[in-house]
C-alpha cells in the first residue's frame, strides 16, 4: 500500500530558485494538506484542498502556491525560495467522512535553502 | 491563544513503566476530535489514537489510552509498559468541525519521549 507518496525526499536549493514538491495519494481521499514542520513548533498548515480543482490558504501560506488538477495529486510550489523556507514539508490526506478520520501523512520532504 | 498546548518538551521513562504525555486544548466548537501522532527519528507521522468530543469512554488502542477530561479540556496520552521503540516525538492534534470546513489538524509543539533500559 503506497498511501501518500512525496517526492523528492531531500532537496537543497539556492535562494531565489524555484521548485515543486509533489504529493500523490492512492486512497481516493477528498481532502489534502501541506504542512511544514520547524523545530519546536509542531506542524503548521500551509495550504489545503477540499477537492479536485479547489485550494485554499492555511496558517502560513506566504511564499507558496499550490495546485490540485487531479484528485490524487497536490503540488506545492516555491516560486522564489528563501532561507526561511528551510523546513520539513509534509503532505497529508483524509476522507471527508467524519471528524474521526485520521490524516495519512507522507514521509516528508526535507528542504534546505542556502 | 494556543489551540493545543503540550507543556512537556521532553520526558524520560524507564522501560516497562507507564508514562503520561500531557495535552490541553482550546476550542469553542462542541464537535471536535483529538488525535495523537508518533514521529520516530526516521521522521514519518504515525497515527496512534483518536478521541471524539462526544465519546463518553476514553479511547484505547493496545498499549495506548487517552485520558479525556472534557471539562478540563485535556486529552493526555498514556503509554503502558513502555518499550525502547516508543522513544519518539509525540504530537497532540485537534480537528474542529466548525468554521471553514477544511478539517485540518492543529498540532501542539510535541513531547520528546525517551525510554531508558
Amino acid at each position: 500500500n503506497a498511501g501518500v507518496t512525496q517526492t523528492p525526499k531531500f532537496r537543497v536549493l539556492k535562494t531565489g530558485q524555484s521548485m515543486t514538491l509533489l504529493c500523490a495519494q492512492d486512497m481516493n481521499h477528498e481532502y489534502m494538506y501541506w504542512y511544514r514542520q520547524d523545530p519546536g513548533m509542531g506542524l503548521r498548515l500551509i495550504h489545503y484542498s477540499v477537492g479536485e480543482g479547489t485550494t485554499a490558504k492555511g496558517e502560513v501560506p506566504d511564499g507558496y502556491n499550490v495546485s490540485r488538477l487531479k484528485k490524487q495529486n497536490f503540488l506545492l510550489g516555491l516560486e522564489s525560495a528563501a532561507p526561511s523556507q528551510t523546513s520539513v514539508y509534509f503532505c497529508a490526506s483524509s476522507s471527508f467522512q467524519g471528524l474521526h478520520q485520521p490524516q495519512h501523512f507522507g514521509d516528508g520532504t526535507r528542504l534546505s535553502i542556502l | 491563544a494556543q489551540k493545543i498546548t503540550q507543556t512537556q518538551p521532553g520526558m524520560f521513562v524507564q522501560e516497562k513503566e507507564a508514562v503520561t504525555l500531557d495535552c490541553t486544548y482550546d476550542t469553542s466548537d462542541q464537535s471536535y476530535g483529538l488525535f495523537w501522532y508518533k514521529q520516530p527519528s526516521s521522521g514519518e507521522m504515525i497515527f496512534l489514537i483518536y478521541q471524539g468530543s462526544y465519546d463518553e469512554q476514553n479511547a484505547t488502542e493496545g498499549r495506548y489510552s487517552l485520558n479525556f477530561q472534557k471539562a478540563r479540556k485535556s486529552a493526555n496520552l498514556v503509554i503502558s509498559a513502555s518499550q525502547l521503540g516508543d522513544s519518539a516525538m509525540y504530537f497532540c492534534a485537534m480537528r474542529e468541525a466548525g468554521g471553514t470546513g477544511r478539517r485540518a489538524l492543529t498540532f501542539g509543539s510535541g513531547t520528546r519521549l525517551q525510554v531508558q533500559p
